[in-house]
């Protein structure tokens, strides 16, 4: 299994930027995937998940509106569209892939790609 | 809203030791959806336990899992070098939650 993400970068509040997670090594499609945020010298938020097909998602309260997840089976590569973006979003951004039938139970991570919205 | 407090904050053991970890939920948790994982510094975390007391693939068996209800507990019997970093719980489910950290330092 591998999981690379990428898209991170700098943006200024009230700027957008999409992340992508690029999957490998198991079948994409039949796994739900999430996506998770480290704040910097902070713990763990989960942001948001998708399931396999992508017709179901959630949301965490602080990102519900402004985020939106996606994926796209036929790339294997999971998306997060970031819109609205606030200080308080600044993170590493981890995708993750869900264990079957156990929503938010993560037995693979990427390796991250860091969000800095500055002025 | 369920909240994970985990403690103590930061744990300096030597190798060999016992590491205890307390995760403590402010409502009743389904031991179902309790896990722990391990972050070492910049790493991506690690799925360590699941169901509150089933390792995680290639977890070797000095890690362990406990608990019911409110309080949870990751135990690492035996201490090894390579067991350092910071250890959160987790509930899991479709809102995710993760207690805030502890931090275990090797001396």
């Amino acid at each position: 299994v591998q999981l690379v993400e990428s898209g991170g970068g700098l943006v200024q509040p009230g700027g957008s930027l999409r992340l992508s997670c690029a999957a490998s090594g198991f079948a994409f499609d039949s796994y739900a995937m999430s996506w998770v945020r480290q704040a910097p010298g902070k713990g763990l938020e989960w942001v948001s998940s998708i399931s396999g097909f992508g017709g179901t998602t959630y949301y965490a309260d602080s990102v519900k509106g402004r985020f939106t997840i996606s994926r796209d089976n036929s790339k294997n590569t999971l998306y997060l569209q970031m819109d609205s973006l606030r200080a308080e979003d600044t993170a590493v951004y981890y995708c993750a892939k869900i264990v079957s039938r156990n929503w938010g139970l993560l037995d693979f991570w990427g390796q991250g790609t860091l969000v800095t919205v500055s002025s | 809203e369920t909240v994970l407090t985990q403690s103590p904050g930061t744990l300096s053991l030597s190798p060999g030791e016992r590491a205890t970890v307390s995760c403590r939920a402010s409502q009743r948790v389904s031991t179902s959806f309790l896990a722990w994982y391990q972050q070492k510094p910049g790493q991506a975390p690690r799925l360590l336990i699941y169901e509150t007391s089933s390792r995680a693939t290639g977890i070797p068996d000095r890690f362990s899992g406990s608990g019911s209800g409110t309080d949870f507990t990751l135990t690492i019997s035996r201490l090894e070098p390579e067991d350092f970093g910071v250890f959160y719980c987790q509930q899991y489910g479709t809102s995710p939650l993760f207690g805030q950290g502890t931090k275990l330092e090797i001396k």
